[in-house]
């Protein structure tokens, strides 16, 4: 059973404070890696993707990603209200054509 | 461009009863995944089409959940009969390519009282 776990939050940061999000994955084969934001009640929007370990920056979001150690995280640089959201972290593995998502956290950025 | 659509936005019905859910995917694009969730739970897989053909459906839960999408366009999800477990929030998602870098709508709430 893939299982990919989220720290449900919320996570609260001021405006301006670079917000932290972490995820697991039990599937060492996983390949793929995303993070979705979705505002309440509307749809998940694809942010970010990762293949290879190490960082990944666009904009103000940076991916991180650890196969060793099985983590992967979404940074958020100088946070923005209206980043509040949120975010799932999913994983694809090799040979499957779905994606395992986590619960997603709650980010919450405070003016 | 229209993004995917999903009709309708919440449905209310009563244990027994079927429900049939549409998904217009982003034109052009072949494959259309449904995925569900469940309150308190994580966003699961239910099935992949590839154009008009089932590339993927492990993810069905059962026999009372079928799936279509005639000519590789929109696609329909029948839930007959539904059941109280049924309720949650369906979403259809759209790629081109990438199994990941999916384009999804906005869901179809439905509540089985």
């Amino acid at each position: 059973q893939k299982e990919v776990e989220q720290n449900s939050g919320p996570l609260s940061v001021p405006e301006g404070a670079i917000a932290s999000l972490n995820c697991t994955y039990s599937d060492r084969g996983s390949q793929s890696f995303f993070w979705y934001r979705q505002y309440s009640g509307k749809s998940p929007e694809l942010i970010m993707f990762i293949y290879s370990n190490g960082d990944k920056e666009d904009g103000r979001f940076t991916a991180q990603l650890n196969k060793a150690s099985q983590y992967v995280s979404l940074l958020i640089r100088d946070s923005q209200p209206s980043d509040s959201a949120t975010y799932l972290c999913a994983v694809n593995s090799p040979g499957y054509s779905t994606l395992t998502f986590g619960k997603g956290t709650m980010l919450l950025v405070s003016p | 461009e229209a993004g995917v659509t999903q009709f309708p936005s919440h449905s209310v019905i009563e244990k027994g009863q079927t429900v049939t859910l549409r998904c217009d995917p982003i034109s052009g694009h072949d494959n259309l995944y449904w995925y569900r969730r469940v309150m308190g739970k994580e966003i699961k897989f239910l099935l992949h089409f590839v154009k008009e053909s089932k590339q993927d459906e492990s993810g069905m839960p059962n026999n009372r959940f079928l799936a279509e999408r005639t000519g590789g366009t929109y696609s329909t999800l029948k839930v007959q009969p539904a059941e109280l477990e049924d309720s949650g929030v369906y979403f259809c998602a759209s790629s081109h390519l990438s199994v990941g870098e999916l384009f999804f709508g906005e869901g179809s709430r439905l509540t089985v009282l």
